[in-house]
């Protein structure tokens, strides 16, 4: 089966700028996950969807940071304006459901200038 | 915050040699799994161990839970220079809208040397 499907895999943006990823799950499954993962750190939940509604969003920074996940498929995660502590690799995840293994993409590498 | 604590933070062994990572925990857990990251990667889920277990195998890999403890260890039998990567403990924590949250450590950083 395709992987979760992540994009861009790079970017590189000025502090104050928007900026947003793309992430396609596998196919079929419920749980959408996005990740923060500083260098040297583990990934840190930012939030999860059960198909199109957020399940957790608790630890997203919502004066800067926004996602959906419009029929329950793909998903976008925006940052507007970024800060400089805000460089980091943005994981997104998918499983079946709740209670099944995750399935981890790529990721993209933010870097803010 | 970080609800894992991976020790060693870094571990360096060669080809053959057995490896193995602790991960200790602050809260009750509905299970805690581990996942192996290699360099500019994803994760990838490698084993889940519900709290009402005390071990599990999968290949070469052995996992123990103790949860009086809150403690869990990976052993990865036999290394290989291809098992090198970063290794992480998650866990389910319990109650609420916990189902399928996961906390991560910090990560263990394995090297095998060929």
């Amino acid at each position: 089966e395709a992987g979760v499907a992540q994009s861009p895999r790079y970017k590189i943006i000025e502090k104050r700028q928007s900026v947003a990823f793309w992430c396609n799950p596998i196919s079929g499954h419920a749980t959408l996950y996005w990740y923060q993962q500083i260098l040297g750190q583990g990934p840190k939940l930012l939030i999860q969807f059960q198909n199109n509604g957020v399940v957790d969003d608790s630890q997203l920074p919502k004066d800067r940071f926004s996602a959906e996940r419009l029929k329950g498929v793909d998903s976008t995660l925006k940052i507007q304006p970024a800060k400089l502590e805000d460089s980091a690799v943005y994981l997104c995840a998918s499983s079946l459901d709740e209670v099944q293994p995750q399935h981890f993409g790529d990721g993209t590498r933010l870097s803010i200038l | 915050s970080q609800q894992g604590e991976e020790d060693p933070q870094a571990l360096s062994i060669q080809e053959g040699e057995n490896a193995t990572m602790n991960c200790s925990y602050k809260t009750s857990i509905n299970n805690l799994q581990w996942y192996r990251q290699n360099s500019g990667r994803g994760l990838v889920h490698l084993i889940l161990i519900r709290s009402n277990e005390r071990e599990k195998h999968s290949g070469r890999l052995r996992v123990t839970l103790d949860t009086s403890k809150k403690s869990s260890s990976l052993l990865i039998t036999a290394s290989r220079a291809a098992d090198t990567a970063s290794y992480f403990c998650a866990t389910e924590k319990v109650g609420g809208t916990s189902y399928g949250k996961l906390t991560f450590g910090q990560g263990t950083i394995l090297t095998v040397h060929p």
